[in-house]
């Protein structure tokens, strides 16, 4: 049981560089999220799907786009790479409902130069 | 507000003693409070959470503490354990507008060094 599976693991682009950062979990959940996190700060909330078919902005939306590809899959893109979009990115699951936790991946280490 | 800084509250034992970390949070509105544990190169691991109707909730080795009045939220892991070691963060969240319970708000975190 992989919980939640995130790749690549790390990436280093370019400036104005675009890639989609992948996301998959396998416990049947109904929401998924993604956060970045800088360092010495907690994680923030980018973009979020409460359910298949919806998705929404988290705190720091600017510069992404997401895509739910189904209930199982939920992607981060970047357009066109910043700097400022240098960080660990992890994507997390809740079965949604009420008191319910998130389970993070592992995360994705991004550095933009 | 966001936090701003490179540098984390750090708190430093010996194995065995007990750790108490703590957390400051913002949104009176939150009612539900989680805990995780986050070791070097990987995501947070839940540890232990409480709801807003409790003002303590205990699980293995470890008690949360929650004082609604303060908006104020304490962690304590007893006889701490080098494997303890790690960054802890609080987090909140709350139901509002039935946005579901993942879009946590996350603390700082506090980096916990246990020697041995």
């Amino acid at each position: 049981n992989a919980g939640v599976t995130q790749t690549p693991k790390f990436q280093v682009l370019k400036t104005g560089q675009s890639m989609t950062l992948q996301c998959a979990q396998d416990m049947n959940h109904n929401s998924m999220y993604w956060y970045r996190q800088d360092p010495g700060m907690g994680l923030r909330l980018i973009y979020y799907s409460a359910s298949e078919g919806t998705t929404d902005k988290g705190e720091v939306p600017n510069g992404y786009n997401v895509s739910r590809l189904n209930k199982r899959e939920f992607s981060l893109r970047l357009e066109s790479a910043a700097p400022s979009q240098t960080s660990v990115y992890f994507c997390a699951s809740t079965l949604g409902g009420v008191y319910t936790e998130a389970f993070f991946g592992q995360g994705t280490r991004l550095t933009v130069v | 507000g966001e936090s701003v800084g490179l540098h984390l509250p750090t708190l430093s034992v010996q194995e065995g003693d007990n750790s108490i970390i703590n957390c400051a949070y913002s949104n009176s509105a939150s009612d539900y409070f989680i805990w995780y544990k986050q070791e070097s190169g990987k995501g947070p691991q839940f540890i232990i959470d409480i709801r807003s109707n409790m003002d303590k909730r205990q699980g293995q080795r470890v008690t949360v503490l929650l004082n609604k009045t303060v908006k104020h939220l304490s962690l304590q892991i007893a006889a701490t354990q080098p494997g303890d070691s790690a960054v802890y963060f609080c987090a909140e969240t709350s139901n509002a507008g039935g946005t579901s319970y993942g879009k946590l708000t996350f603390g700082q975190g506090t980096i916990l060094t246990v020697h041995p």
